[in-house]
């Protein structure tokens, strides 16, 4: 039980929708992550939430965007959808400034673009 | 481009048995390398390694780092059936939250 928590656990959505995925952190934890996982590859680093600001991107366009609220809950949003955003998102969220490396992930949310 | 492969991709053995997985990574500003176990749906926490040469142990898990030669392993000794998974691991960079993920080995124990 790492104390985060993701809803929906799994949607469905077609070519060109819009969808939003949702993230409680433990509080403390001021400090959000989201990931993408391909089937049969590891997480990809979308980007990263501290104390309600990015500070952090990976190799993502900007439909994939993101909201962190002051009570540890965090948002991910994609927008026009493509098949390719078929994947596994996973939101990890730690306390603190210093990455000291160790996440606390969530179940993840699966979502199918059909 | 920073990268972190992990071999092999897949490996099917007998209860009892004692594996070893391998990541190698060629990252800039590598600060540590973690292992995590997913097993079905959110990594968890093995072990956090930033010294080379220091094992860490976990019951029948034990992994080491060399930074020197820029990779690590994960042991597991007298494998059980509840250790299939697929192991990934990772490397956390400084100035960065961002971490580096292999694509994972599949771990399957049979009885």
């Amino acid at each position: 039980e790492t104390g985060v928590t993701q809803s929906p656990t799994h949607l469905i959505k077609t070519r060109g929708q819009q969808v939003t995925l949702r993230c409680s952190s433990q509080s403390g934890h001021n400090t959000v992550s989201w990931y993408q996982q391909a089937l049969g590859q590891g997480p990809q680093f979308i980007f990263q939430y501290y104390r309600e600001e990015e500070n952090g991107r990976g190799n993502f366009p900007p439909r994939f965007s993101g909201l962190q609220f002051p009570n540890y809950s965090s948002e991910l949003n994609v927008n026009a959808l493509e098949l390719d955003d078929s994947a596994l998102y996973l939101c990890a969220s730690r306390t603190g400034t210093v990455n000291t490396g160790e996440l606390f992930f969530g179940e993840g949310s699966r979502l199918t673009v059909l | 481009e920073d990268k972190v492969v992990q071999s092999p991709l897949s490996l099917v053995v007998h209860e009892g048995d004692t594996v070893t997985l391998n990541c190698s990574y060629e990252v800039t500003n590598f600060r540590s390398l973690l292992w995590y176990k997913q097993e079905k749906k959110a990594p968890t926490f093995l072990f956090m390694l930033t010294s080379s040469g220091i094992e860490k142990k976990s019951g029948r898990l034990s992994s080491i780092l060399d930074k020197k030669e820029l990779f690590s392993i994960l042991n597991i000794t007298a494998t059980q059936t509840g250790d299939s998974a697929v192991y990934l691991c990772a490397v956390s960079l400084y100035n960065t939250d961002k971490l580096i993920f292999g694509t994972g080995t599949r771990l399957q124990v049979f009885p």
